[in-house]
Order: C-alpha cells, then structure tokens, then sequence
C-alpha cells in the first residue's frame, strides 16, 4: 500500500542547532514530494517541493531536503534553527494527483 | 504566487444547523479544490474532490449528504456540514493543485 511515514512526532533543539526531519514513501515509482510547515490555527506553507532534477532542493526559511532514491527518503534539513521555526512539519508525496500525507513532525525550540 | 482564500477562519454553531465554508482561488483559476479534515495533532485526512462543472469525488467514508461540496465556479468551491453535530468539529482545510499545492488558512469548526 502506498504511504508516507514521519518517524518522529516530535523532535526538540535548541536554537542555534541543526535539524534533521526524516520522511520515508513507499510508491511504486517517483512520486511528486513536498514539505510543508503549519503553526498552530493556519493553513499548511509550502517550504520545498522536488519534481525531477538535482536531488538537493532548496526551500523558503533556509530550510533544504535531498531525494535519496535509494532510501525512498526526502528528509528536511536546516543548518541552524530559529525559535520561529517551532511548528508542525508535514511531508507529502503526489503520485498521479493522489496527494498523500505524512503524520506530522512537531518541532520544538530551545532557547 | 497562487493564494487561496479561505473563510470563516473559525466559526460556533449550534447542532442541526449547517455550515458554509468557502474557498476561492484569487490569481488563477482552479478547476479542481480539494478538501482535508484535520483532528488535533493529526496529519491531513483528504475528504473530498470537488470539480468544477461536474459532481464531487468522496473518499471512502465521507458521509455525501452531510459534506456537500459545489465547485460552482472556477475560483469558488464550498463545504457546506449539514446538520452540524459535535463530532464534526475539526479544522477543515481547502487545497488547489498548483504550485505544489497551494493550502486555504483553515477554518475552524466547532459545534455546540
């Protein structure tokens, strides 16, 4: 069955930190990928999205994922986070318009 | 960039009455919206396909007649609950299929 899998409910750093969040599909090919973030009460922001091409994408907010093929993974990464950054994490996957939803990542910042 | 307007933002009803919730897209035409249902702390639960100029799509489980949803125009789809009841408070969110998904603000539903 198709699905997308967020290991980690919730993740906490301090600010300053670099942050990792994973993210496993399992589709039969490639399918679309994205990240979005939602704060509490909104509606979802688009951060990333990787179609085709080079494998290391750049987002909004300094935030980057890779395409592992291999690993079927499209983890987000950010090199240093900010408190502003605290908000729930959401990885997608589109195959053929079939938009899929991980469960969510809730990230909390330390001061 | 493609936005998508959705309202209410939140909005308190009483049970047995209905609510209307819109979501327009205001720099492009969308001829597909689709609707999500979020429970607290939860991931997204697609509900519905709505298409403009022809009948909605519901995902297995979506209560047709309580989810009403009209795409009436190429920017304006709507979620109507019928015959609110407490158990359908939730956060309902619109999405049109363009520019990676461009998500409506939510709106938040409570029935008392």
């Amino acid at each position: 069955a198709q699905s997308v899998t967020q290991p980690d409910i919730h993740i906490t750093v301090s600010e300053g930190a670099s942050l990792e969040l994973r993210c496993n599909y399992s589709y039969g090919a490639t399918p679309y990928l994205f990240w979005y973030v939602q704060s509490p009460g909104q509606g979802l922001q688009l951060l990333l999205k990787y179609f085709s091409g080079d494998t290391l994408v750049q987002g909004i907010k300094g935030f980057e994922a890779e395409f592992k093929r291999s690993q079927s993974s499209f983890n987000l990464r950010k090199p240093s986070v900010h408190w502003s950054d605290a908000a729930e994490y959401f990885c997608a996957v589109n195959n053929n318009n079939d938009m899929r939803f991980g469960a969510g990542t809730r990230l909390t910042v330390k001061p | 960039g493609a936005v998508v307007s959705q309202h209410p933002s939140w909005v308190i009803c009483k049970s047995g009455t209905s609510v209307k919730i819109e979501c327009r897209s205001l720099d492009f035409q969308a001829t597909t919206m689709f609707w999500y249902r979020q429970f607290p702390k939860q991931s997204l639960m697609l509900m519905a396909t709505s298409n403009e100029g022809s009948k909605a799509t519901y995902e297995q489980g979506v209560e047709k007649d309580k989810f009403l949803i009209n795409h009436a125009s190429l920017t304006l789809s709507t979620l109507t609950v019928t015959s609110a009841h407490p158990e359908d408070s939730s956060f309902y969110i619109c999405s049109a299929p363009t520019h990676g998904y461009t998500f409506g603000s939510g709106t938040r539903l409570t029935v008392v």
